[in-house]
């Protein structure tokens, strides 16, 4: 079956400008993460959806990042006026969602560079 | 969550089992150790996860000690497929974010 899937997989942006980041999470998986990679560093968490419901925001660096899952299935991340430290791998996980379940299966990530 | 503490690389000869060793000093009793490795340009995979016994899968075997303070990953016949960051997470549940730490970088030599 088809795995977390991203797009686009490379972003350039110009300083300045607006960016969004799709993820498609496997059918069916109640929860999505959303994870930052900087270069040469693990992901960093960035936010939680479980559905349509954000459950936790904490690990957005600014409030330029905003993150949505309208009909708790797509995902959009969008970075407004984008500063050239936003430049990493930026990474979505999905799961099941059960309080049993124990994977998060991750897509190939976007690499946004702001130039 | 329980921070952890990996060695930052290790190599290993290609068809030998590669032993990756993790500090978890700090870990609660109903904390979980889970690995999961990242491939060179790919998104991280999840490996295996324990409590308190050794476990294993298909792809690695997992040992904790008895006081749960360390574990080791145990790949038992490394290939150049298995290169790749190693990364040790203690958590209550998998499904919660994910702190990822620095990882252990693994080369598999032929």
């Amino acid at each position: 079956g088809a795995g977390v899937s991203q797009s686009p997989r490379y972003k350039v942006a110009k300083r300045g400008q607006d960016v969004a980041l799709r993820c498609d999470p496997i059918s069916g998986h109640v929860s999505l993460f959303w994870y930052q990679q900087a270069l040469g560093q693990g992901p960093e968490f960035l936010t939680y959806f479980q559905n349509e419901a954000q459950l936790d925001k904490s690990g957005l660096p600014s409030d330029r990042f905003f993150a949505e899952r309208p009909e708790g299935s797509v995902s959009t991340l969008k970075i407004q006026r984008t500063q050239q430290e936003d430049s990493a791998v930026y990474l979505c996980a999905s799961s099941l969602g059960r309080r049993s379940s124990y994977e998060q299966y991750f897509g190939p990530g976007t690499r946004l560079t702001v130039t | 969550d329980a921070k952890t503490t990996q060695p930052t690389s290790m190599d290993c000869a290609e068809g030998r089992a590669a032993n990756l060793p993790c500090n978890h000093s700090t870990i609660s009793g109903n904390e979980y150790v889970y690995w999961y490795r990242q491939i060179h340009s790919q998104g991280p995979q999840y490996i295996i996860h324990g409590l308190k016994n050794n476990e294993t899968n298909e792809m690695a075997s997992l040992i904790i000690t008895e006081d749960r303070k360390s574990s080791t990953l145990i790949l038992p016949h490394a290939t150049l497929r298995d290169t790749a960051v190693y990364y040790c997470i203690a958590l209550y549940s998998g499904n919660t974010p994910l702190v990822f730490g620095k990882g252990t970088r693994l080369s598999v030599i032929a």
